[in-house]
């Protein structure tokens, strides 16, 4: 079967550094996607590592080691804005799984 | 570029009653599919069209869930009869081709309550 692993919820204060961590169990593995979503909208494509390492994309970076099957997103110079829903998924062959988010609180 | 639209985005139906939920995926995205979230669970995936054909639909529930894509354009999905737990969110999203590290675009989902 497929599983996905990553906190349900981290708070974090403005201007700091969070990361969050997701774990995963999965065949057809092609790369670790992570998506933004805020309440009521609609998911946002972040961030894809397809290769072990690190992907930077502005204050956002995206970490994968397919050997552990483990992977994470780091938020810095945390905004309000960012207090959202993350969740990793595993792209397969022809969809994405994903997990179950992590609601990030920020506080001022 | 227009974005995922869908309708409605809100619906509230009672038990037993029948609802039909659209997707009109970005102009010229083959690739469409629904995943729906129930509260504080994952985003979980329902079914993956190419063009009009269903190329997946390991994920629909049970045979109460009926989508269809006719012409390879827009999308429907039906619930008949809506059952408690069917209430959630649902997402279309679509896709030129498989995700090799482009992502999905999302649409804002519509969000059903079954009472």
């Amino acid at each position: 079967g497929q599983s996905l692993e990553q906190p349900s919820e981290v708070t974090a204060v403005e201007g700091a550094i969070v990361q969050i961590n997701c774990t995963y169990q999965t065949s057809g593995f092609y790369g670790l996607s992570w998506y933004q979503q805020h309440d009521g909208g609609a998911p946002t494509f972040l961030s894809y590592n397809a290769l072990d390492g690190l992907e930077e994309t502005g204050r956002f970076s995206s970490f994968l080691s397919r050997s552990d099957s483990y992977g994470y997103l780091l938020l810095q110079e945390l905004q309000m804005k960012d207090s959202a829903s993350y969740f990793c998924a595993v792209v397969g062959d022809d969809k994405i799984i994903f997990g179950k988010g992590t609601r990030l609180h920020i506080l001022p | 570029e227009a974005g995922v639209t869908q309708f409605p985005s809100h619906s509230v139906i009672e038990k037993g009653q029948t609802v039909t939920l659209r997707c009109d995926p970005i102009s010229g995205h083959d690739n469409l599919y629904w995943y729906r979230r129930v509260m504080g669970k994952e985003i979980k995936f329902l079914l993956h069209f190419v063009k009009e054909s269903k190329q997946d639909e390991s994920g629909m529930p049970n045979n109460r869930f009926l989508a269809e894509r006719t012409g390879g354009t827009y999308s429907t999905l039906k619930v008949q009869p809506a059952e408690l737990e069917d209430s959630g969110v649902y997402f279309c999203a679509s896709s030129q081709g498989p995700d090799r590290g482009y992502g999905y675009t999302f649409g804002s989902g519509t969000r059903l309550t079954v009472v």
